[in-house]
């Protein structure tokens, strides 16, 4: 299995809820990743997590609030959200952080209304 | 600061032609380089790697140049597809630190028949 999956493929929330992504991968990788892409952008990164610890925070809001269950999943916490949120949220792996390929998955694109 | 930039945002083919797709970088002590490609609604999807120690590297019908000199960096697709046609991002591994790919602006291959 060389896959990333996320869900939902797609999310429209308001202002005031709460809501979660969700990623999973079964390549045994220790190292997980949520970037942000806006349209016709590159993708930003936002979080880094190595062998389940938060490595990295790009200094994102806390209304995203990641979390890392366990090694194959990693969760994106999403509350009080503003309309220039709105965006596609990339999951990706690699073996571990370092020079490694990063694996992403389909993305959840994100509507805050 | 850090950059990674690409020298044409689209790029127009005709079927069975080559691609040339060209990425230019500005950290002299950066040594390990992704070529992704984004279809439409899709992530990104890994194409091929080089490290500094390499200046050229074949996968199918793709190869990766790069020229440390200069720091340049290149994506030659051969035999052009309609499939190949996508938004192709370079993105510099070194740059933020092994932990974080730092990806260029993206250059949009559009593959006529």
């Amino acid at each position: 299995d060389t896959e990333v999956t996320q869900t939902p493929k797609h999310l429209v929330m308001g202002m005031t809820n709460k809501k979660s992504l969700k990623c999973e991968q079964h390549m045994g990788h220790r190292a997980m990743y949520w970037y942000k892409q806006k349209a016709k952008k590159p993708p930003e990164l936002m979080f880094v997590y190595s062998y389940e610890k938060l490595s990295i925070n790009e200094s994102v809001p806390s209304r995203f609030s990641p979390e890392c269950p366990n090694s194959s999943l990693l969760n994106l916490h999403l509350h009080a959200l503003q309309p220039e949120d709105s965006a596609l949220y990339l999951c990706a792996s690699s073996l571990a952080v370092g020079a490694y390929e990063q694996y992403f998955g389909p993305g959840t694109r994100l509507t805050v209304t | 600061g850090e950059s990674v930039g690409l020298h044409l945002p689209t790029l127009s083919v005709q079927e069975g032609d080559n691609s040339i797709i060209n990425c230019a970088y500005s950290n002299s002590a950066s040594d390990y380089f992704i070529w992704y490609k984004q279809e439409s609604g899709k992530g990104p999807q890994f194409i091929i790697d080089i490290r500094s120690n390499m200046d050229k590297r074949q996968g199918q019908r793709v190869t990766v140049l790069l020229n440390k000199t200069v720091k340049h960096l290149s994506l030659q697709i051969a035999a052009t597809q309609p499939g190949d046609s996508a938004v192709y991002f370079c993105a510099d591994a070194f740059s933020g630190g092994y932990n974080k790919l730092i990806f260029g602006a993206g250059t949009r291959l559009a593959v006529h028949p």
